[in-house]
């Protein structure tokens, strides 16, 4: 079995600021493990994604994510937040045979 | 940029109506996803579909949903007598086949706001 638990439902920060969105996971094997973002009224868009290869991983926009397996943790950052990261991110978990989890998201505001 | 595109993008029904919604994947992918999103709750597995079979399906999928593949495109999900709990955000989602292991990225279309009334 496995689940991810985002640990804030709303997150804000300032622009220019440092955004951290924190999520931890569960998975009885080597976990494939994402991020996503949603703009408002739009689709599911792939922030980046997490296969073992690296445990420090850059996605788009600026972001990044570390993936700790002592921690069960895949932290999502990014040094300096624009006002076009007011979104909704979701951390998700996959199986080998693609049915992602979806973590129950966090909602980003931010302020000028 | 090869994107996935869903049509109709909303779809207002009467409860015990047929609906249709469609989606067109990423052309060389080989994987085939429906999710759907209730308002204010989370993003929910429904099927994963492969080389013309269901792979997996959650308790969400009974007997209400169907999928399909009716060409070389097009990726269908029915739902057979609609019902006002199945008011929903659905995404399409689509992947390509595994180079090094683990689940692949999928990628999302832009979705069909369902509202059965």
């Amino acid at each position: 079995a496995q689940s991810v638990t985002q640990l804030d439902s709303h997150v804000s920060v300032s622009e220019g600021t440092p955004v951290l969105l924190r999520c931890n996971y569960s998975s009885s094997y080597s976990p494939s493990l994402f991020w996503y973002v949603q703009h408002p009224n739009k689709g599911l868009q792939l922030l980046l994604k997490y296969t073992s290869a690296a445990t420090l991983v850059k996605g788009i926009n600026g972001f990044e994510a570390e993936f700790k397996k002592s921690e069960t943790s895949f932290h999502l950052t990014k040094p300096s937040a624009h006002m076009s990261d007011a979104a909704e991110y979701f951390c998700v978990v996959g199986n080998s045979w693609g049915k992602l989890q979806f973590g129950a998201g966090t909602q980003v505001v931010v302020t000028p | 940029e090869p994107e996935v595109t869903q049509t109709p993008s909303h779809q207002v029904t009467q409860m015990g109506q047929e609906v249709i919604l469609r989606c067109v994947p990423i052309s060389n992918h080989l994987y085939f996803y429906w999710y759907r999103q209730i308002l204010g709750q989370k993003v929910e597995f429904l099927v994963s579909f492969y080389n013309n079979e269901i792979s997996e399906k959650s308790e969400i999928f009974d007997d209400q949903f169907s999928v399909e593949r009716p060409d070389g495109s097009n990726f269908t999900l029915k739902i057979r007598s609609t019902k006002l709990e199945d008011s929903a955000m659905y995404f399409c989602a689509s992947s390509e086949p595994s180079r090094s292991g683990g689940a692949d990225p999928q990628y999302f279309g832009p979705g069909t706001r369902l509202l059965v009334l």
